[in-house]
């Protein structure tokens, strides 16, 4: 079945500096959500790329669709402790009942 | 307005015994869905209900996992028969419809089986 394939499973970074997680898919995407989740919290819903190519920032945070509908990414710059936690990428898959289909999630980790 | 409520917010319970879990989604959400989370670990799908038709139930990892969804609102995820490696924390989410909307999640319940 499909797989979303989600990168690094961890960062550690200083803070100030940037992060940026990764999903890749073989198959075209339909949608990529991203969520984050706190540490001893629940997945929260950041934002959602639908458009092949499409670019959408929130303040310091830069979500991308790739040309090819195979590939998404999160960046976020000048990374700050309030960022910290985990951040996952999920596919909205028609080929599985509308199921969304999860990353494995990439942690940020701000180094002290 | 109101999210979606989960409880217990913490169960713990004895290897054997059998522990029911309760998940209030938000209102007019047609989508309910159960995940579990080990700790450190990414989101296990467990089971999905949307609307009036059949759940979808692949990811139950066994036959004593079940779910109900009754009148279209509340759901409960009933573990019979608890083992330890049941330990983990189970999330509750729900979402607008069947297409693309974002989910909504619970705190969760974090069940422990001593």
């Amino acid at each position: 079945g499909q797989q979303v394939m989600q990168i690094p499973q961890y960062q550690h970074v200083q803070e100030g500096e940037d992060f940026t997680t990764y999903c890749n898919s073989s198959t075209t995407l339909s949608n990529i959500q991203w969520y984050k989740q706190r540490p001893g919290g629940h997945p929260v819903f950041l934002i959602q790329l639908v458009k092949s190519g499409e670019v959408k920032k929130q303040k310091r945070l830069t979500f991308q669709f790739g040309e090819a509908k195979k590939n998404s990414s999160l960046h976020i710059t000048a990374t700050q402790t309030t960022d910290v936690g985990t951040y996952f990428c999920a596919d909205t898959s028609m080929d599985s009942n509308y199921q969304l289909i999860w990353g494995a999630g990439t942690k940020l980790i701000i180094k002290p | 307005g109101a999210g979606v409520s989960q409880s217990p917010s913490n169960k713990v319970t004895e290897k054997g015994k059998d522990v029911e879990l309760r998940c209030d989604p938000i209102s007019g959400h047609t989508a309910l869905y159960w995940y579990r989370q080990s700790l450190g670990q990414g989101l296990e799908f467990l089971i999905y209900f949307q609307g009036n038709s059949a759940p979808d139930k692949s990811g139950l990892p066994s036959d004593r996992f079940s779910a109900e969804r009754t009148g279209g609102s509340v759901s409960t995820l009933t573990i019979q028969r608890t083992q330890q490696e049941d330990s983990a924390v189970y999330l509750c989410a729900s979402s607008a419809d069947r297409t693309n909307s974002p989910l909504h999640f619970g705190n969760g319940t974090r069940l422990t089986v001593t």
